[in-house]
């Protein structure tokens, strides 16, 4: 079974707008990554935290990880309609790097 | 572009037979990890190559299998296809094991239909 969940599981908005996903898991980790997946293809890494870090940033991306809640949000600021893709958060536990444990994904659609 | 790259793009079989995908990975980059992303769903690690061993393997039965050479690009093989075989298999590559956090950089996978 996944440790991670998203939700939501999709989310619709328009050009502009912020859009925020969350991600939930269930044992202690190490680190969570977010990535991006266009039309099927392979995942394009966005950001990783580590489990010492409340936020990061990156350009657009915001992302918060709150271990007390087991639980991490990926923020997206002034979206645009190329950031429309699936996004799935990634868990990497204690020994076990790289042997990543994911989520189903958020598809996000941005439109025009 | 990740500098990971992988073969074929596209692959058809037929149940039983058996399959080869090919993964080469980041320069620099001694670990590669391999996935399985069905329709709709996360990616689901399979194992995990460090230096030639492996190193770590998810819920996959033996006939999913693995080798990682002396370049550290790698192979997984699939015997007796099974129709639920038929997914997005995915390599990523990354520099050490253990704790270390460094990132893993994903191929574009292979798609392979099992009929």
């Amino acid at each position: 079974s996944q440790q991670g969940e998203e939700d939501p599981q999709a989310l619709s908005i328009q050009e502009g707008e912020n859009a925020t996903m969350n991600c939930s898991y269930k044992t202690s980790i190490n680190n969570l990554q977010w990535y991006r997946q266009n039309s099927g293809r392979g995942l394009v890494h966005l950001i990783l935290i580590r489990s010492n870090e409340r936020e990061k940033h990156s350009g657009r991306l915001r992302v918060t990880l709150d271990t007390s809640k087991k639980s991490s949000s990926l923020l997206i600021t002034a979206s645009r309609a190329a950031d429309t893709a699936s996004y799935f958060c990634a868990t990497d536990g204690d020994t076990n790097a790289g042997k990543s444990t994911f989520g189903d994904g958020t598809t996000l659609t941005v439109k025009p | 572009e990740t500098g990971v790259t992988q073969s074929p793009t596209h692959l058809i079989k037929t149940r039983g037979q058996q399959v080869t995908l090919r993964c080469s990975s980041q320069s620099g980059h001694n670990t590669v990890s391999w996935y399985q992303q069905a329709l709709g769903q996360g990616p689901q690690f399979i194992f995990q190559y460090y230096r030639e061993e492996e190193n770590g393997r998810g819920n996959f039965p033996p006939r999913f299998s693995g080798l990682q050479f002396p370049n550290y690009s790698s192979e997984l093989n699939v015997n007796a296809l099974e129709l639920d075989d038929s997914a997005l298999y995915l390599c990523a590559s990354r520099s050490g094991t253990g704790r270390r956090t460094d990132t893993q950089y994903f191929g574009p996978g292979t798609r392979l239909t099992v009929l």
